[in-house]
């Protein structure tokens, strides 16, 4: 079984600064896979980024990149260069070898021009 | 390709009445899943489906039903209302050889 747990339930960040976002999972397999989603007022939830918990180098896309700490169970995204765009709820999540994918209680970010 | 679409986008029902959420995708996945998410408390997997014919419980199975009979369709439903089903219903779709899910746009759906 996973858990996820997001200890920011808030944060903001001024355009163009850099903001990271913390995340914190268990989980007792040895294979599984981190996302970070984000999730507009539009509802709609998209994928973000992602890691195996296999590859070492860190992900990355373009303004966003995480942190894997394997060790502490650590999985952070870091948004570079913020836009009023990323202003959203992200959610942490850790999928196993299951279908389940279980996610965190989300963190909403608020971006100040 | 439409993605993953699902109907209604919103709904209001009495407890007691049944209905039935609709989730289609054009992607040729074969995983679908359903997830419901309440206030703080993030997405939690109701039912999910690993192929035509084959369904299994989530996390929160409890007052739902599902059934695969296609690859593209993976209706919900709700078989008596409560109050506690008040809820946005998100159905998600992957590809075998793929890790990540796609989304749809959600179903609000208030129970009174």
């Amino acid at each position: 079984a996973q858990t996820v747990t997001q200890s920011q339930p808030e944060m903001s960040v001024q355009e163009a600064e850099t903001v990271t976002l913390s995340c914190t999972y268990d989980t007792s397999e040895s294979d599984y896979y981190l996302f970070w989603y984000k999730q507009p007022p539009s509802r709609q939830m998209i994928l973000v980024i992602r890691q195996e918990a296999y590859k070492q180098q860190n992900a990355t896309e373009n303004r966003f990149s995480v942190n894997f700490q394997k060790a502490a169970k650590s999985f952070s995204l870091k948004i570079s260069d913020s836009q009023l765009g990323d202003a959203a709820m992200y959610f942490c999540a850790c999928k196993g070898g299951s279908e389940k994918l279980v996610f965190g209680k989300g963190t909403k970010l608020t971006v100040n021009p | 390709n439409a993605g993953v679409t699902q109907t209604p986008k919103f709904q209001v029902l009495k407890t007691g009445q049944s209905m039935t959420l609709q989730c289609a995708q054009d992607m040729n996945h074969e995983y679908m899943s359903w997830y419901r998410q309440d206030p703080g408390m993030g997405l939690r997997l109701i039912h999910y489906s690993v192929g035509a014919g084959i369904t299994d419980q989530g996390e929160v199975p409890n007052g739902y039903n599902v059934s695969r009979s296609t690859t593209e369709d993976f209706p919900l439903r709700l078989l008596s209302a409560a109050p506690s089903q008040t809820s946005v219903y998100f159905c998600a779709s992957r590809q075998g050889a793929a890790i990540w899910q796609y989304f749809g746009p959600g179903t609000r759906l208030t129970v009174t």
